[in-house]
């Protein structure tokens, strides 16, 4: 089992703030990390799916970076927008095929 | 993007009957789905890996029975709660992936069941 925990629980920031937080997951039986953005009401979309230690990738305002050695994942978001209020949820693979998701970080950017 | 929708939406249903739920890849074929629980304030749960044209894969806990899967081609998986009780009361949701497990899933917007 791989345990997945994220951090904060929730988070909340002005417009134009740059924000980051943690996803740590035990480095032992790791294969890949996936970060999804959650808004109220919608499905769940893929951010960015990681797996190699010191991986960065960046979609728009937003990135993530992965250190596999240590376990932990940060995602970071530049200049926050209201649009970008949502549950950020990461999820852990291992090499069972197995996904263990976290209990998410409810980010929300007030205008 | 990929597109998977799930139907229905809203449940509701009484102690004792069975409810199906759908879960179709619109724009692809999806080689694995994956059913998930959530419960009030926690993570979603894996409850079962689903490959087209094989059984599923239940997680530990999961009634197989319980919880019957059919993926019966590669865009659509059903997942039926048998004899729902009211704890199976819960939001589930399904994602479905056409390069396997490893890359990105795609999920359905999920259904809200409540049994009374």
């Amino acid at each position: 089992i791989l345990n997945v925990e994220q951090s904060p629980q929730s988070l909340h920031v002005q417009e134009g703030d740059s924000t980051n937080f943690t996803c740590s997951f035990p480095s032992s039986n790791f294969y890949a990390l996936h970060w999804y953005r959650w808004e109220t009401a919608k499905s769940p979309e893929a951010l960015f799916v990681m797996t190699l230690n010191g991986d960065e990738k960046k979609k728009g305002r937003i990135s993530a970076t992965l250190n596999t050695k240590e376990g932990y994942s940060y995602l970071y978001i530049k200049g926050s927008q209201p649009e970008d209020s949502a549950t950020y949820l990461c999820a852990g693979f291992d090499n069972f095929n197995k996904f263990y998701f976290g209990s998410g970080t409810k980010l929300n950017v007030k205008p | 993007g990929a597109v998977v929708s799930q139907h229905p939406s809203r449940v509701i249903c009484k102690s004792g009957t069975s409810v199906k739920i759908e879960c179709r890849s619109l724009d692809f074929q999806a080689t694995t789905m994956f059913w998930y629980r959530q419960f009030p304030k926690q993570s979603l749960m894996l409850m079962a890996t689903s490959n087209e044209g094989s059984k599923a894969t239940y997680e530990q806990g999961v009634e197989k029975d319980k919880f019957l899967i059919n993926h019966a081609s590669l865009t659509l998986s059903t997942l039926t709660v048998t004899s729902a009780h009211p704890e199976d009361s819960s939001f589930y949701i399904c994602s479905a992936t056409a390069r396997g497990p490893s890359y990105e899933q795609y999920f359905g917007p999920g259904t809200r069941l409540t049994v009374t």
